[in-house]
């Protein structure tokens, strides 16, 4: 039974340049939400994919953007980066978007933005 | 404002030793709190969760502790090992579920020393 899955695992970006990382669910989950954790902080909610559409948005500018596959994967965009933007990013599943159980967290992307 | 406060911020104790982390939450309507070990630079991983009714919870070495009128819970951790360093997170999930009704706390960093 496959947890939570993010790729890559590393990432080095130079300002302005645009990323793309990638999160496989949990077998059985459907819901995927997206967390900027900066270092020395708890996780920020950034938004949250449930039937490929974006159900649930944090306070966080449009340079984020999402997408989630019929396959329930999910993809985090960050546009125009900038060096604030140096975090880990956590992928969690779950069964269905207004569920308090069950939120299972992937062990991250760390992006550093130079 | 939803808020979770841990304490203390950064704990240092010899191995074999027992700790108590601390959460203060005022988070409303409330629906759970967890508990949550995360290595270095990994994802979150569920040690406990607890609802209003449930004052402990025990996962092995971790017994946490739930006061729902206070709004206060704690992470005891027995005869610890080297492999307890990490960060502790406390979540607490409002009522109506989402991934935006989770509130972190920022951790407590705690180091095991031999």
């Amino acid at each position: 039974d496959a947890g939570v899955t993010q790729s890559p695992t590393h990432l080095i970006k130079t300002r302005g340049q645009q990323v793309t990382l990638r999160c496989s669910p949990k077998s059985g989950h459907d819901t995927v939400s997206w967390y900027q954790q900066a270092l020395g902080q708890g996780p920020q909610f950034i938004f949250q994919y449930y039937e490929e559409e974006e159900r649930q948005r944090g306070n966080f500018p449009d340079r984020f953007s999402g997408h989630q596959f019929p396959n329930y994967s999910s993809e985090l965009n960050v546009n125009a980066l900038l060096l604030g933007d140096s975090a880990l990013y956590l992928c969690a599943s779950s069964l269905g978007d207004r569920t308090n159980y069950g939120y299972t967290f992937g062990s991250g992307t760390r992006l550093t933005v130079v | 404002k939803n808020q979770v406060e841990q304490s203390p911020q950064s704990l240092i104790i010899l191995e074999g030793k027992n700790c108590t982390l601390q959460c203060n939450y005022t988070v409303s309507p409330f629906s759970n709190l967890r508990w949550y070990k995360q290595d270095t630079g990994r994802g979150p991983v569920s040690l406990t969760i607890m609802t209003f009714s449930e004052n402990t919870k025990s996962n092995g070495r971790y017994t946490a502790t739930l006061d729902a009128d206070t709004k206060q819970s704690s992470l005891h951790i027995t005869a610890s090992q080297l492999s307890d360093s990490a960060s502790y997170i406390c979540v607490v999930s409002s009522a109506g579920g989402g991934a935006d009704g989770l509130t972190f706390g920022k951790g407590t960093h705690l180091i095991i020393q031999p």
